[in-house]
């Protein structure tokens, strides 16, 4: 079984330019999440999805990011335009079940190193 | 307020010996999900083991013990006869029920493993 997937590994942009994060969850997994660390800092909630559905987005910074998951599969993240503070590493993750439950295991992705200069 | 504090920016063991991270956790959810996660410097996080709120005994998972004392609130990972292959970050997580899906993450600790 494949896991989960992050495209790019690395980007660099400048600021005030476009940017999109792609992840590929494991098959199967209805629920999606998205996560950022900045440098230094602990990793943080971005999002949730359940299949194509937001279903908290209590963590995203401001405007300029704009998740989707089209068909309740793949998901991208978009950073627009992007801002030095942007910069961090972004993770995605997945799990099966659709209620959730404590028990759930989130399985990451590699991450997406993103750099704004 | 949901928070978790690692407390150990690093730490350094000798190899074949065994280490604690330690990992305290703050929530008024009464059910919560405890999870440790390790990250090798190619980036990846790993699943290593979880630890339900209402679950009696502690977790284990190979040479991973999760030492539970829910009174005190705290979830230290436990790792025996450490390898060099151990050398990572490593974070604690909560999941309290009330919270939707999402993990509260603790800063990290870097294990370092001297041969």
């Amino acid at each position: 079984e494949a896991g989960v997937t992050q495209f790019p590994s690395h980007s660099v942009i400048e600021k005030g330019q476009t940017v999109t994060l792609r992840c590929d969850p494991i098959s199967g997994h209805d629920n999606l999440y998205w996560y950022r660390r900045v440098m230094g800092k602990e990793i943080k909630f971005l999002l949730h999805f359940v299949k194509e559905s937001k279903q908290d987005e209590s963590g995203m910074p401001n405007n300029r990011f704009l998740a989707e998951r089209t068909g309740g599969t793949y998901s991208t993240l978009k950073v627009q335009p992007a801002e030095l503070e942007d910069s961090g590493v972004y993770f995605c993750a997945s799990s099966r079940s659709r209620g959730g439950s404590d028990m759930e295991t989130q399985y990451f992705g590699p991450g997406t190193r993103l750099l704004v200069l | 307020a949901q928070k978790i504090t690692q407390t150990q920016p690093g730490m350094f063991v000798q190899e074949k010996e065994a280490v604690t991270l330690d990992c305290t956790y703050d929530t008024s959810d009464p059910s919560y999900g405890l999870f440790w996660y390790k990250q090798p410097s190619s980036g990846e996080m790993i699943f290593l083991i979880y630890q339900g709120s209402y679950d009696q005994q502690n977790a284990t998972e190979g040479r991973y013990s999760l030492n539970f004392q829910k009174a005190r609130k705290s979830a230290n990972l436990v790792i025996s006869a450490s390898q060099l292959g151990d050398s990572a970050m490593y974070f604690c997580a909560m999941r309290p029920r009330n919270q939707g899906g999402k993990l509260i993450f603790g800063q990290g600790t870097e294990l370092s493993v001297k041969p």
